[in-house]
């Protein structure tokens, strides 16, 4: 079975502070995704990574960035977290073609105060 | 810009009884795919069902089914003999064209009453 992990269901950071989500698989996935999940918006793309070292901006990638050093691993940086960043943040990867399933992770709830 | 519309935020269905999730998209592509995901109260996303734009038949999956209506682009899932274990919240999602990214529906809430 795939795993996707990421390394913390529940996060409180303070406005200001940098705050990295982690997200690692374990299926040897090209394609790694960071959505952000909010009632009523559904899930909205941040930012995606096709290869290791590649990204590419999603819809709504102000505020964010991201890294992807090893293939297994993409992670989540906000570089200075405001309070509109508080959501729940869901990572995913994927094999090969776009219309194969998306494999997601647990989730993580961000709260920043 | 592709679009994903679910109208209705939440929906109740009785024990066993069917139960039916609209979504519609809006397209000018004609490669695409389509999905339905299940997101259980705290748990993982996972995938339920899957469409892919140029076959005419509907994709069934044991209890799931859609309803695929290419002209009126309408992607609903029936969800038949409903069961405690269904209740979660439902997205409808959509790739198309050269886009490899998936646009999403803002979701509906499923409840199961026993």
């Amino acid at each position: 079975d795939v795993k996707v992990t990421q390394s913390s269901r529940y996060l409180v950071k303070r406005t200001g502070e940098k705050v990295f989500l982690e997200c690692v698989q374990d299926m040897d996935h090209e394609n790694m995704f960071w959505y952000r999940q909010d009632p009523g918006l559904g899930l909205r793309l941040i930012y995606f990574s096709y290869d290791v070292k590649m990204k590419e901006k999603g819809d709504i990638p102000e505020g964010y960035s991201v890294s992807r050093e090893k293939k297994e691993r993409f992670s989540l940086i906000l570089e200075s977290a405001s309070t509109n960043q508080t959501s729940m943040y869901l990572c995913a990867s994927l094999r090969g073609a776009r219309r194969n399933e998306q494999f997601f992770g647990p989730g993580t709830r961000l709260t920043v105060l | 810009a592709q679009t994903v519309t679910q109208s209705q935020p939440e929906m109740s269905v009785q024990e066993a009884e069917t139960v039916t999730l609209s979504c519609t998209y809006d397209t000018s592509e004609s490669d695409y795919y389509l999905f339905w995901y299940k997101q259980p109260p705290s748990r993982q996303m996972i995938l339920v069902i899957r469409q892919e734009a140029y076959k005419q038949q509907n994709a069934t999956e044991n209890r799931f089914s859609v309803n695929f209506q290419k002209a009126a682009k309408s992607f609903s899932l029936k969800i038949s003999d409903s069961q405690l274990g269904d209740a979660a919240m439902y997205f409808c999602a959509y790739i198309g064209g050269a886009n490899s990214k998936l646009t999403f529906g803002k979701g509906i809430t499923l409840s199961v009453r026993p």
